[in-house]
């Protein structure tokens, strides 16, 4: 099935350092959506943008929905170690219970 | 955020046998809830849609006969996997929707021996 490309790929960080990872699609979705997935355990939605141009916090998160619709970012300020997992972006259609799909995942590591 | 619950955690099994995996939300009822598969360091695969009360759908190239779906009630649904092979080992996340946002639960690792 399709995926959509996440860069970087996998990225060391010293903490307190501010992180940045993008998202792209070659379709057009209406919702994209950011998650983190711990080792072992299930993804937890972090952000979700409902509109082009969006641009939502959460703590020190911040994402952006591209206007293109065909992109997302996502920003991590003053890292810290719990930060330390992989994060999925997720496009969405319209509709509720409709399908996502996922991204390549970048997995970031924090370094003390 | 919603609640969704995976059980077991992690099953070893002999190759050739079938295994069952639960997916239940706990908070909220599901009509739907999907099934993905994920292996060692890349990305969730959709496998099927669970609609409460009808056939699942697959995705393409996803056996039918080999992961049978049952969503039986709102807050219930099941993956069996049918005589699984070494192959088949993999991690297996259900999710379902309270209301637009898909909540995922903790997953459920197989390995099949």
């Amino acid at each position: 099935g399709q995926q959509l490309n996440q860069s970087p790929q996998s990225m060391f960080i010293q903490e307190g350092e501010d992180v940045s990872m993008n998202c792209t699609s070659s379709s057009i979705f209406n919702t994209w959506l950011w998650y983190k997935q711990d080792p072992g355990e299930g993804p937890v939605l972090l952000i979700a943008l409902y509109k082009a141009g969006e641009l939502t916090s959460n703590g020190r998160l911040t994402a952006q929905f591209g206007i293109t619709r065909k992109d997302s970012f996502l920003n991590i300020s003053a890292s810290i170690p719990s930060d330390v997992g992989i994060y999925f972006c997720a496009g969405q259609n319209t509709g509720t219970a409709s399908k996502l799909t996922f991204g390549t995942g970048t997995r970031l590591q924090v370094t003390l | 955020g919603a609640v969704v619950s995976q059980h077991p955690s992690w099953v070893i099994c002999k190759s050739g046998t079938s295994v069952k995996i639960e997916c239940r939300s706990l908070d909220f009822q599901a009509t739907t809830m999907f099934w993905y598969r994920q292996f060692p360091k890349q990305s969730l695969m959709l496998m099927a849609t669970s609609n409460e009360g009808s056939k699942a759908t697959y995705e393409q190239g996803v056996e039918k006969d080999k992961f049978l779906i049952n969503h039986a009630s709102l807050t219930l649904s099941t993956l069996t996997v049918t005589s699984a092979h070494p192959e088949d080992s993999s991690f297996y996340i259900c999710s379902a929707y309270p209301q637009e946002t898909q909540y995922f639960g903790p997953g459920t690792r197989l390995l099949v021996l």
